[in-house]
């Protein structure tokens, strides 16, 4: 049974261009989060998806990011017009169906680098 | 103080020594995890512990609860040059408003 599977690992990008980073969840697995983490810092929630559904965006900012969660296909974190500050590695963690007791299972993460 | 917030926020000990590792939360909450990351590398998941337990062990792992102080300690005993990673506990509290939210982390050194 295949972990989250996170790409690409490393991601480099102009200021203003876009990123689309992707994570497949665990076999089984329908729910999915991510995260960021900037250098030196812990990680900060962004956004809790099930199947074509966004439960909570709380964390997400709210220009320039969005997410999904395909019925199909893996979850896409997009970043649009990518700024220096957008620069930390991003995390994706699944977890089965069990609300709120599921345990949570990580990615490695994408680093982003925006130069 | 922030919700999973961990304590010290850096620890350096011998190989074979015991290191201690506390979190202290503001919720309620459902559960709390501790994670570990070494440098570079993704997270990876040690334990859980609900909110209805008290103690779990994991191989050299011991993670304690105490839902009156809200506070939880993860121990590793005989420590190894292995062990040296970041620790974060993350506490899960989505029944009760928050979701999941993740401390700043215990940097630990386990020298030779």
């Amino acid at each position: 049974n295949a972990g989250v599977m996170q790409n690409p690992r490393h991601l480099v990008r102009r200021r203003g261009q876009e990123a689309r980073l992707r994570c497949s969840p665990m076999k089984g697995h329908s729910h999915v989060y991510w995260y960021r983490q900037l250098p030196e810092e812990g990680l900060k929630f962004m956004v809790y998806l099930q199947k074509e559904n966004i439960i909570d965006e709380s964390g997400m900012p709210k220009e320039r990011f969005s997410a999904e969660f395909p019925k199909e296909g893996p979850s896409i974190l997009r970043i649009q017009q990518v700024v220096r500050g957008d620069s930390a590695a991003y995390f994706c963690a699944s977890s089965p169906p069990q609300g709120a007791l599921a345990e949570q299972y990580f990615g490695p993460g994408t680093r982003l680098t925006v130069t | 103080s922030q919700q999973g917030e961990e304590d010290p926020q850096a620890l350096s000990i011998q190989e074979g020594e015991n290191a201690t590792m506390n979190c202290s939360y503001k919720t309620s909450i459902n559960n709390l995890q501790w994670y570990r990351q070494n440098s570079g590398r993704g997270l990876v998941h040690l334990i859980l512990i609900r909110s209805n337990e008290r103690e779990k062990h994991s191989g050299r792992l011991r993670v304690t609860l105490d839902t009156s102080k809200k506070s939880s300690s993860l121990l590793i005993t005989a420590s190894r040059a292995a062990d040296t990673a970041s620790y974060f506990c993350a506490t899960d509290a989505r029944n009760y408003g928050q979701n999941f939210v993740f401390g700043p982390g215990t940097r630990l050194s386990v020298l030779p």
